[in-house]
């Protein structure tokens, strides 16, 4: 069953500091991996889109690694601000097949 | 910034209403989709487009109605309304299987 798990479920930090979140997936076969930043009550923003030949993939302060052997995915956020707060959803494209939608990691960023 | 607009964005309506959800793209995508969220839930696909007069169910089994008659239009129709049907409900839209996905702002329901 293709499946999207990521940890933690949710994550407390001051601003300032760094923070990485996980994503592991059983997704057959894969096209590509994403990860969105949703604020409350908005629709999800796409931030990076990795295929299987990418390994790093950076846009400002996030930056997105991936390991298609080991089947996982870090979104690593540096010198967070309060607007980092939001939910993290990874999600993996299997192709010619619906999207796998992970649970999110709910990040709040503390002043 | 992505071009799919969700109307209304905030809507509470009684038991028993018929109600539409509007979604409308202008980047010519083929594909458009509707998912379901609940408060810090995760989404849950509930119906899918491939083009013009074509719509599929989900995962997430809903008593929504989509339509698609026109490739920039998707909307989303209940109708009869109750309160189980509280939710935000999100539109998207992309060019291919593979490719980004593009989301509205999304409509949230509260139904009393």
């Amino acid at each position: 069953k293709n499946q999207v798990e990521q940890s933690p479920q949710s994550l407390i930090i001051l601003e300032g500091k760094n923070c990485t979140l996980q994503c592991n997936y059983t997704v057959s076969p894969f096209s590509n991996l994403r990860w969105y930043k949703q604020d409350t009550g908005r629709g999800p923003v796409s931030l990076t889109i990795m295929t299987f030949s990418e390994n790093t993939k950076s846009n400002g302060r996030y930056t997105a690694t991936l390991d298609a052997d080991t089947k996982q995915s870090s979104l690593h956020i540096t010198a967070s601000q309060l607007s980092d707060s939001a939910s993290y959803i990874c999600v993996v494209s299997p192709g010619f097949q619906k999207l796998v939608f992970g649970t999110g990691t709910r990040l709040l960023v503390s002043p | 910034e992505a071009d799919i607009y969700q109307t209304p964005r905030y809507l509470v309506i009684g038991t028993g209403k018929k109600i539409t959800l509007e979604c409308s793209q202008t980047m010519g995508h083929d594909k458009m989709y509707w998912y379901q969220q609940d408060p810090g839930m995760e989404l849950h696909l509930i119906h899918y487009s491939y083009g013009v007069n074509s719509t599929e169910k989900g995962d997430l089994s809903s008593e929504s109605t989509v339509s698609r008659i026109r490739t920039e239009h998707f909307p989303l129709t209940l109708e009869s309304a109750r309160p189980s049907h509280t939710s935000q409900y999100l539109c998207a839209s992309s060019e291919n299987y593979s490719g980004e996905l593009f989301f509205g702002e999304g409509s949230r329901l509260t139904v009393l």
